[in-house]
């Protein structure tokens, strides 16, 4: 059975930093592509990055409003997936899903962590 | 950035109707476009792939259809535990379309 399991979620202030980790077990983790998906409180879903393999080169491609300031990595030799936010803004506030990624032109999202809570306010 | 609009943003149905939630993109995007489902509280389930294809495990009352920029999300008989958000996606998420109980 596939399971994402989403830590890291804290309250932090404007400005600050915060590494958010995803365990995951039930599949050949160093042969998937992962996503991160994030939800504002009341608000829609927002696709955010994802990372591919690293026998598809390990590339990384991200949203717009987080380009460069968000960094998606891997660890395969612990079946982690992580997402290293700086520069943090309220509108950052938000539920964080991680989610396997298929190998596909555009992400698609199959299965899903149930997500950490990241709270962005002074 | 490719944008999704949804349409409508919210509907009320009743169990056993059809429901058809249609999604367009700012710009041709071929076949490339999923639908995902959303309770409240719960992570989004992806129902719908490349614009068509069912995902396992997903009833066949969920159907999608569309290519270019129209795309379609059908629902024809529903059922209690359809009661959701919908949401369709090429790389951006449309805004959602919320299926209430009338």
């Amino acid at each position: 059975e596939v399971q994402l399991v989403e830590s890291g979620g804290d309250l932090v202030k404007p400005g600050g930093s915060l590494r958010l980790s995803c365990a995951a077990s039930g599949f050949t983790f160093n042969n998937a592509w992962m996503s991160w998906v994030r939800q504002a409180p009341g608000k829609g879903l927002e696709w955010i990055g994802r990372i591919k393999s690293k026998s598809d080169a390990g590339t990384t491609d991200y949203a717009a409003p987080v380009k460069g300031r968000f960094t998606i990595s891997r660890d395969d030799s612990k079946n982690t997936l992580y997402l290293q936010m700086n520069s943090l803004k309220t509108e950052d506030t938000a539920v964080y899903y991680c989610t396997t990624d298929r190998k596909w032109l555009i992400p698609t999202l199959d299965y899903w962590g149930q997500g950490t809570l990241v709270t962005v306010s002074s | 950035d490719i944008q999704m609009t949804q349409s409508p943003s919210s509907l009320s149905a009743s169990v056993g109707d059809r429901v058809t939630i249609t999604c367009r993109a700012s710009q041709t995007i071929s076949g490339y476009l999923n639908w995902y489902q959303q309770k409240p509280g719960k992570a989004p389930k992806l129902l719908i792939y490349a614009a068509s294809s069912l995902q396992s495990g997903v009833p066949s009352r969920f159907s999608g259809s569309g290519s270019g920029t129209n795309f379609t999300l059908t629902i024809t008989s529903l059922q209690p535990e359809d009661f959701a958000t919908y949401y369709c996606q090429e790389k951006v998420f449309g805004q959602g379309t919320k299926v209430e109980m009338k």
